[in-house]
This record gives C-alpha cells, structure tokens and sequence, in this order.
C-alpha cells in the first residue's frame, strides 16, 4: 500500500473488554514498532518486530498487552482487560530496514475505555 | 524516564518569523536526532534529521542544529508559514540493538497569518 494502515480508526471499549488493534505495514518493510500516545505527550515505545520476531517488549505497560506480527507483515496490539489508563493513540510505525532511520506511521488508533 | 527535555512546549509566531524549538538529552549514546511534524489526527512524519558528526544540517526552510558538547539539539524553521502549524517531537535514537525512538513531550507550534 501507499502507506502504514491502521484499523480501527477509532474503538470505545467498556472497561474490562479485550481489543484488537490492526497495523498494515508498508510492503517489504522489515521493521514494525507500536508505539503509545497520550493526549499532549510524545509518542512512547511498545515493542518492536523484525520480520516475525519480536526483538524488544519492554515498553509494554504490562502483560495485558501483547503484540503479534506472524507472517512478517501485519501485526496486531491486543490489550485484554481494557482499563481506563489504556486510553491513548496507538501508532505504529515501519521502515525498510534494520537501521530505524526513516520511520513512517500510520495515523493510529484511537482507543477510548469507559 | 524521560531522556529527551524539549521546550517550549507551545509557541506562537508571525507569518514569516523563525521559531526555535529545543531539546537537551542525557544518553551520550545516542546516535541518530531526528524531528518529526504532527498534524491533527495524523500519525508523526520525519521532517529532518542529524547525527552527531554534524553541526547543522539545512532542508529547506528546515535546519538542525547540533551541539554535541552541550547534549542539546535544535529545529529552526525559516520563514514559517501558517501551513507549518503543527506540533513537532524532538527525538533520539539509542546505537543499541533495538534501535528505538524515544521522543520528546512536543511542542505545539502556532504560526499567524
């Protein structure tokens, strides 16, 4: 694709609820960061896939969140039991290579949890 | 742990004036400066970058500059224009293996007609 794709747009989720967050990286990128982002701050690392390993977890806030990149390509960010601190902006992020130089996002996903 | 301070948060210019936004960090291993421009409801795009062999570094209107002795980093942007309205992260990448960004707070740039 053009460029990194992320679905849902936007997800409300009750407290309490699992959810599933979508990331089409851009094709041929070896690399897929997630990346968490608060109302006014600056993006905060989550975890990090070359190709199909999951080189790097240790931003996950805990282990209800759990990433997944199979296939090499598209990755998914699953956060189970959703408590109201989940809320935030989930980016992710690609690039070609194994350097991380030129990263490109994806517009994200917005989760609120109520 | 915030590694990267960036400042100021918000800043407000005149149509043709030169905002200055700065950030200090702390990590000497860090080896790669990037900025990137947030625009609302849109994920953050790379704008320019530097490493630390470099004092400055110019892309258009865009320039960094880089003073590796003080650990501290700049973005000037030249002649700004209302479309360059934005909030733009400072960040820096560690020469480790994972490789990761970690990213300033932002600041939120306001450039007036």
């Amino acid at each position: 694709g053009a460029g990194v794709s992320q679905s849902p747009r936007y997800k409300v989720a009750k407290r309490g609820q699992d959810v599933a967050l979508r990331c089409d990286p851009i094709s041929g990128h070896v690399s897929l960061f997630w990346y968490q982002q608060a109302l006014g701050q600056g993006p905060e690392f989550l975890t990090y896939f070359q190709n199909e390993a999951q080189l790097d977890k240790s931003g996950l806030p805990s282990d209800r969140f759990f990433a997944e990149r199979p296939e090499g390509s598209v990755s998914t960010l699953k956060i189970q039991r959703t408590q109201q601190e989940d809320s935030a902006v989930y980016l992710c992020a690609s690039s070609l290579g194994t350097g991380n130089e030129k990263l490109f996002f994806g517009s994200g996903t917005q989760l609120s949890v109520l | 742990q915030q590694q990267v301070k960036q400042s100021p948060q918000s800043l407000i210019v005149q149509k043709g004036g030169i905002p200055i936004i700065n950030c200090a960090y702390e990590n000497t291993a860090f080896d790669y400066f990037p900025w990137y421009q947030q625009f609302p409801g849109k994920g953050p795009a790379l704008l320019i970058a530097i490493r630390p062999d470099v004092s400055e570094k110019k892309e258009g209107r865009f320039t960094i500059s880089f003073n590796k002795s003080a650990k501290q980093f700049s973005l000037h942007i030249m002649d700004s224009q209302p479309g360059d309205s934005a909030t733009y992260f400072c960040a820096t990448r560690y020469s480790g293996s994972a490789r990761q960004l970690t990213f300033g707070s932002g600041t939120q740039l306001t450039v007036l007609p």
